[in-house]
């Protein structure tokens, strides 16, 4: 499984977009790029998978380059209630277990 | 929207009591897991399950850990003698396929050891 790493903590406001940047120098061919969601005392949501190039739903956009090194987070307008952790994940091939670092603290503010 | 569902949402032992925790996957998914997190720490991955038997589990999941699908749609996980390490939050999670799909979680237990 691949090792990721983002950044402990980021501040934004309202009404900004947020772009959270993940790293995975050593990412295999079978794994996906996936980002998950968790606020206090509740269980991790997903928010969006990709292999490569941009995807986009209606909650976030996540870019990959080609070489799939690195990955962006992209929240568009973040409110308050989007001040959450956020975790970068790469899981794919045989495993079904996912590997959650320490994430992304993102605390918005008015 | 199907949701994975838990219960109890908090369950307070004494040490070297058993608790068994118990979940709802969604109806039509076929893997099964759970997690647990230990307040201010890392969610850390337990064990998975598929067709009646566990896949995978990680070096926390020792002897005192079952898992268990007793009928068709709840999942269990039994601790046999609760240890003060053993307070956390557990969460459930199910998915439809494998290799690294959409993984769903229940709300979690958060379970107080004593």
């Amino acid at each position: 499984l691949a090792k990721t790493t983002q950044p402990i903590s980021m501040d934004s406001y309202e009404g900004q977009e947020v772009n959270i940047t993940c790293s995975h120098n050593n990412i295999a061919t079978n794994d996906y790029i996936t980002w998950y969601q968790q606020f206090p005392s509740q269980g991790p949501r997903f928010i969006i998978q990709g292999y490569k190039t941009k995807v986009t739903n209606e909650v976030a956009s996540l870019f990959i380059p080609a070489d799939r090194k690195s990955s962006t987070l992209s929240l568009p307008r973040v409110s308050l209630s989007d001040t959450a952790v956020y975790y970068c994940l790469a899981p794919g091939g045989a495993t079904n277990k996912l590997i959650f670092g320490t994430g992304t603290l993102l605390a918005v503010q008015p | 929207e199907p949701e994975v569902t838990q219960t109890p949402s908090h369950q307070v032992t004494q040490m070297g009591q058993e608790v068994i925790l118990r979940c709802v996957p969604i109806s039509n998914h076929l893997y099964f897991y759970w997690y647990r997190q230990i307040l201010g720490q890392k969610v850390e991955f337990l064990v998975s399950f598929y067709n009646n038997e566990i896949s995978e589990k990680s070096e926390i999941f020792d002897d005192q850990f079952s898992v268990e699908r007793p009928d068709g749609s709840n999942f269990t996980l039994k601790i046999r003698s609760t240890k003060l390490e053993d307070s956390a939050m557990y969460f459930c999670a199910s998915s439809e396929r494998t290799g690294g799909t959409e993984q769903f979680f229940g709300p979690g237990t958060r379970l107080t050891v004593l």
